[in-house]
């Protein structure tokens, strides 16, 4: 099992819908959340970093964690096609630099 | 420099052949990182230095991979006698310091043929 799972989609929405994504993971010891999105051909790049459970909040993005239920979530507001693009998941142990990614979620926004 | 910068983009390699490939990070940031992503996967660790100290190379899949960071600024990802389970993306990611998120590099995509 691996230790983060993400269902890679994909995923294909209307513009101005919400987008959800989610990971669960399997290691409680996870104390730092990221998302990062990928354009084809790109490195990724961040874009929420959370630090325990909680929502996070900036602009149309917001990051949830539950680390209660070990699952974490990224929502999309009004959705852009520019967001079309590849949605990592990645966390990290508190004292550890390893960070463990999912496997991506493919998003396409339909203009 | 204003962000991370991997060299070459793509290389193609003969099976046998050895490899070099380069990361230059962010000025200032401490702490490096390398990650190998094949297709359709997320990024997989591979190896964390902190300034030119290499202080986790537990993801290194075998002993032909080797990396290195001398002055604690640029580093070099050397895999030696390619195969072809080598083809991957190659990230480079620096970061300022704990409690901060990586800035990644576009990678280095490696084919072995």
């Amino acid at each position: 099992q691996k230790e983060v799972e993400q269902d890679p989609g994909p995923l294909s929405v209307p513009e101005g819908a919400i987008v959800s994504l989610n990971c669960t993971y399997s290691n409680s010891a996870f104390q730092y959340f990221m998302w990062y999105r990928q354009y084809s051909r790109k490195g990724p790049e961040l874009l929420m970093y959370t630090y325990s459970s909680g929502n996070k909040e900036d602009g149309r993005f917001t990051a949830q964690v539950d680390k209660s239920s070990k699952y974490i979530s990224l929502f999309i507001r009004d959705s852009q096609p520019s967001d079309s693009a590849t949605y990592l998941c990645a966390m990290r142990w508190n004292t550890g630099n390893q960070f463990y990614f999912g496997t991506g979620t493919s998003l396409t926004v339909i203009p | 420099g204003a962000g991370v910068s991997q060299s070459p983009r793509y290389k193609v390699a003969k099976r046998g052949q050895d490899v070099a490939l380069r990361c230059d990070p962010i000025s200032g940031h401490v702490s490096l990182f390398w990650y190998q992503q094949a297709l359709g996967q997320g990024p997989e660790f591979l190896t964390y230095f902190q300034n030119e100290a290499q202080l986790d190379k537990s993801g290194l899949p075998s002993d032909r991979f080797f990396a290195e960071r001398p002055e604690g600024s640029v580093s070099t990802l050397k895999i030696q006698r390619t195969q072809q389970e080598d083809s991957a993306v190659y990230l480079c990611a620096s970061r300022r310091g704990a409690g901060y998120g990586y800035t990644f590099g576009s990678g280095t995509r490696l084919t072995v043929v």
